[in-house]
């Protein structure tokens, strides 16, 4: 069946650093990805998105890298901070289909 | 505004109970999404509400498990003869209408614990 999976179960980095989060998706017909951030005892939170047409998009400290060809889906969190730990999810969709979910990584962040 | 609200944040029964989780959306938000996270693990797809289209149930683990959305709005998820491999938290996520791209909102979710 489709499935969305990520490479690292677990990325430790120093404050400050540059963090890069990867994921894996086999649906090369979805066209919407987002990342979530779940912090312990709430739910995910939004991060950030994009679509298929598209192959870059950065937010504020936030950037996600879309390569359709390799399906293949990453989120780079500049400057990592303490707060950023946390475990975070890629999801994709496909049209007005259910939003699948891969298993997440877990971000830690030392001082 | 308001965010996604479910409630009770936790919920204890025991093996062989019904239980029923609520759920209410964002206001005006017509997609509505149940999911399951086990400890530590990701998110199960359950259920998904799309406006007045028939519900994708496709997630639900049994028959044991339903869920309704009343008057387009408010949801209940319902597990009757509860299990203990039903332990987890349960998470509702609502998205805006008609819009297929558009970022599911989560709610804190319910902690459900059966003993």
């Amino acid at each position: 069946g489709e499935s969305v999976g990520l490479h690292l179960p677990t990325l430790s980095v120093q404050e400050g650093d540059n963090s890069i989060i990867n994921c894996a998706y086999s649906n090369s017909a979805s066209d919407y990805f987002i990342w979530y951030k779940q912090e312990s005892g709430k739910g995910p939170q939004f991060i950030i998105d994009i679509r298929s047409n598209m192959d870059k998009r950065q937010g504020q400290r936030v950037t996600v890298l879309l390569n359709k060809t390799v399906k293949h889906l990453s989120l780079q969190i500049a400057a990592t901070q303490p707060g950023d730990s946390a475990v975070y999810f890629c999801a994709e969709k496909r049209g007005f289909q259910k939003l699948v979910f891969g298993t997440g990584t877990r971000l830690l962040v030392s001082p | 505004g308001a965010g996604v609200s479910q409630s009770p944040s936790n919920k204890v029964t025991e093996k062989g109970k019904d239980v029923e989780l609520r759920c209410d959306p964002i206001s005006g938000h017509t997609a509505l999404y149940w999911y399951r996270q086990s400890l530590g693990q990701g998110l199960e797809f359950l259920i998904y509400f799309q406006g007045n289209s028939a519900p994708d149930k496709s997630g639900l683990p049994s028959d044991r498990f339903s869920a309704e959305r009343t008057g387009g709005s408010v949801s209940t998820l319902t597990i009757q003869r509860t299990q203990q491999e039903d332990s987890a938290v349960y998470l509702c996520a609502s998205s805006s209408a008609g819009v297929n791209n558009s970022p599911l909102h989560f709610g804190n979710g319910t902690r459900l614990t059966v003993t």
